[in-house]
């Protein structure tokens, strides 16, 4: 039962260079979720998916872009990296069929990148 | 908007004692509240949640939580922490309707340590 799955675990970039993060689940879930996690922030929102085909901006957007191009997966895209996007990015996902469950998002184990 | 304040960013206590972490939230709509929890190099696990109904909530691993809406607070509890209770905690609460529906937003965090 993998759950959230995030692709890679570490990454180390130079200034400039540009990467794409995988975020996979297999849970069916309509919305997922891409945050930024820093020192003493919390966890902020970059941008979110309520569906296939479908993206929105959170509150943290600016030097990213995703796609949602299949139902389980959700791609992260840094085209030219900042040392500011040094962080842990952390990709969730959510149900949205039952009361309960659509207000429970599910995080992955989360991503550790480094811009030099 | 809606913020969330966890009013003490490290909370240091000895194995076995009564352990309080606070939360306070701001919102002109009704929300739903959370504690999510991080052990070390992890992802975040969901450890508790308010949605309606009683407002003393409880949740795994002996934590409980009640939800005092005159107060805007939502404050997490033990009554006696092991060593294995070390990890961050953050609150976050979710908008429960409108477009920005689930979405979550977290506070900055409390590292709570437990000592032997």
């Amino acid at each position: 039962n993998a759950g959230v799955t995030q692709t890679p675990k570490f990454r180390v970039l130079k200034t400039g260079q540009s990467m794409t993060l995988l975020c996979a689940q297999d849970m069916n879930h309509e919305y997922m979720y891409w945050y930024r996690q820093d020192p003493g922030m919390g966890l902020r929102l970059i941008h979110y998916s309520v569906g296939e085909g479908t993206t929105a901006k959170g509150e943290v957007p600016d030097g990213y872009n995703v796609s949602r191009l299949k139902k389980q997966n959700f791609l992260l895209g840094l085209e030219s990296a900042a040392p500011s996007q040094t962080s842990v990015y952390f990709c969730a996902s959510r149900q949205t069929d039952s009361f309960i469950a659509k207000n429970i998002q599910y995080f992955g184990a989360g991503t550790r990148l480094s811009v030099l | 908007a809606q913020s969330v304040t966890q009013l003490d960013s490290q909370v240091p206590v000895f194995e076995e004692a009564p352990v309080e972490l606070r939360c306070n939230y701001s919102s002109s709509v009704s929300v739903y509240l959370f504690w999510y929890v991080q052990y070390p190099n992890q992802g975040l696990q969901l450890l508790l949640k308010y949605l309606s109904g009683s407002t003393l909530v409880k949740g795994i691993n002996g934590f409980e939580a009640e939800f005092n809406k005159s107060q805007t607070s939502f404050h997490l509890r033990k009554p006696s922490v092991h060593i294995s209770d070390t990890a961050e905690y953050f609150c976050a609460v979710s908008q429960n309707y409108g477009g920005s529906q689930g979405n979550l937003i977290f506070g900055k965090g409390t590292k709570l340590s437990v000592k032997p």
